[in-house]
């Protein structure tokens, strides 16, 4: 059974640094990653998606690099702002399924002035 | 640009009623998903649809719950007999692809359900 875990769970930087938010999954035979972002009370918005065979995508400020082999990918946020305060969502669809995701609990990002 | 969205964005019931949540895909994407968020806890899947079939579903849809495409537009999720614990956010969600292929899913704003 697919685990995903984020840590930290909860993290507050002032503006203008620079972030690392880490995933972790179990099982390591993926299609691909997906990170999202999360406002209070609201949907989820797609920030990047990571195919298995790629090792990192790049939007903007958001950099996300995906280890397979270890279970791990990371998401990196350059010179933060307060309007990235959310809660950053990573899953993986596991290889074998039909596109089910499995989420981590998150990290709540708060970025103040 | 393209989005998915769902209707309605809130609906309080009784324990016992049957609700339907309604949610139309962006219209190129073939697949088509229900997840769920209860407060403070994970997303979790429920359900994936593809070519008017579940293709996966989860412990927790039980047989109180289905997925319907009744047209060309309109992806649904009916619940038959509410309980108190399907109180949620209901996301529906819709990709292009899916398998091994499967690219970006793309997410509604989410419907909130609370069972009186």
């Amino acid at each position: 059974k697919q685990e995903v875990t984020q840590i930290p769970a909860a993290l507050s930087v002032p503006e203008g640094e620079n972030l690392v938010l880490n995933c972790s999954f179990t099982d390591s035979a993926i299609y691909n990653l997906q990170w999202f972002r999360q406002d209070p009370g609201k949907g989820l918005t797609s920030l990047l998606l990571i195919q298995s065979s790629q090792r990192e995508q790049t939007s903007g400020r958001l950099n996300a690099s995906l280890d397979k082999s270890s279970g791990r990918s990371t998401l990196y946020i350059a010179a933060s702002q307060p309007g990235d305060s959310a809660t950053y969502l990573c899953a993986v669809i596991r290889a074998g399924t039909a596109s089910k995701l499995t989420f981590g609990t998150g990290t709540r990002l708060q970025v103040t002035l | 640009e393209p989005e998915v969205t769902q209707t309605p964005s809130h609906q309080v019931t009784q324990m016992g009623q049957e609700v339907i949540l309604r949610c139309v895909p962006i219209s190129n994407h073939l697949y088509f998903y229900w997840y769920r968020q209860i407060l403070g806890q994970k997303v979790e899947f429920l359900v994936s649809f593809y070519n008017n079939e579940i293709s996966e579903k989860s412990e927790i849809f039980d047989d109180q719950f289905s997925v319907e495409r009744p047209d060309g537009s309109n992806f649904t999720l009916k619940i038959r007999s509410t309980k108190l614990e399907d109180s949620a956010m209901y996301f529906c969600a819709s990709s292009r692809a899916g398998g091994l292929n499967t690219g970006e899913l793309f997410f509604g704003e989410g419907s909130r359900l609370t069972v009186l």
